[in-house]
């Protein structure tokens, strides 16, 4: 079975400059999730999609962060502006249903902010 | 914030050696999981421990988990070059299925 794909694998922009990850889960995985992850650190949840509904976006930083998940499949998640503290991996992880547990993730997004 | 802390934060030991790794949370839970991490890739599930059970097993994966003291530990025996990889608990606050990562500990097995 195909695994989640996300979109791009790298990308560099200048502080202030806006941003779109795309991630599209496990066909049939009604549960989305967008981590991020700092150099170091472990992945800090952002927000978690039930098909196309917000299930939990309270770390999510709303005054530059937006995500959306359209017709409940793929996802794509916006920066704008970016700071240089946004430099990070962008995972994205879908599981079966919100009460199953295992989550399967993405390679991520690599973004630098010079 | 993180709801799970891993000690140590590195290991490093021979090839054939056990690993064992520990993650504390700080809330009750339903079940406790083990991620696996390799460099510039993403997480891979290794094993899932829920509150009701004590220990587990996977391969030469053993999970233990107490939640009187609100801990688990991660063994690997007969560790492999190919176990160096970083090493993530995830646990979730009871009910929520809102899953937090700890720190991590990053594992090197010498050949």
């Amino acid at each position: 079975e195909a695994g989640v794909a996300q979109s791009p694998r790298y990308k560099i922009i200048e502080k202030r400059q806006s941003v779109a990850f795309w991630c599209n889960p496990i066909s049939g995985h009604a549960t989305l999730y967008w981590y991020q992850q700092i150099l170091g650190q472990g992945p800090k949840l952002l927000i978690q999609f039930q098909n196309n509904g917000v299930v939990d976006d309270s770390q999510l930083p709303k005054d530059r962060f937006s995500a959306e998940r359209l017709k409940g499949v793929d996802s794509t998640l916006k920066i704008q502006p970016a700071k240089l503290e946004d430099s990070a991996v962008y995972l994205c992880a879908s599981s079966l249903q919100v009460r199953v547990e295992k989550l399967f993730f993405g390679s991520g997004t690599q973004l630098s902010v010079l | 914030s993180q709801q799970g802390e891993e000690d140590p934060q590195a290991l490093s030991i021979q090839e054939g050696e056990n690993a064992t790794m520990n993650c504390s949370y700080k809330t009750s839970i339903n079940n406790l999981q083990w991620y696996r991490q390799n460099s510039g890739r993403g997480l891979v599930h290794l094993i899932l421990i829920r509150s009701n059970e004590r220990e587990k097993h996977s391969g030469r994966l053993r999970v233990t988990l107490d939640t009187s003291k609100k801990s688990s530990s991660l063994l690997i025996t007969a560790s492999r070059a190919a176990d160096t990889a970083s090493y993530f608990c995830a646990t979730d606050a009871s009910g929520t299925y809102k899953y937090i990562f700890g720190t991590g500990t990053r594992l090197k097995v010498l050949a």
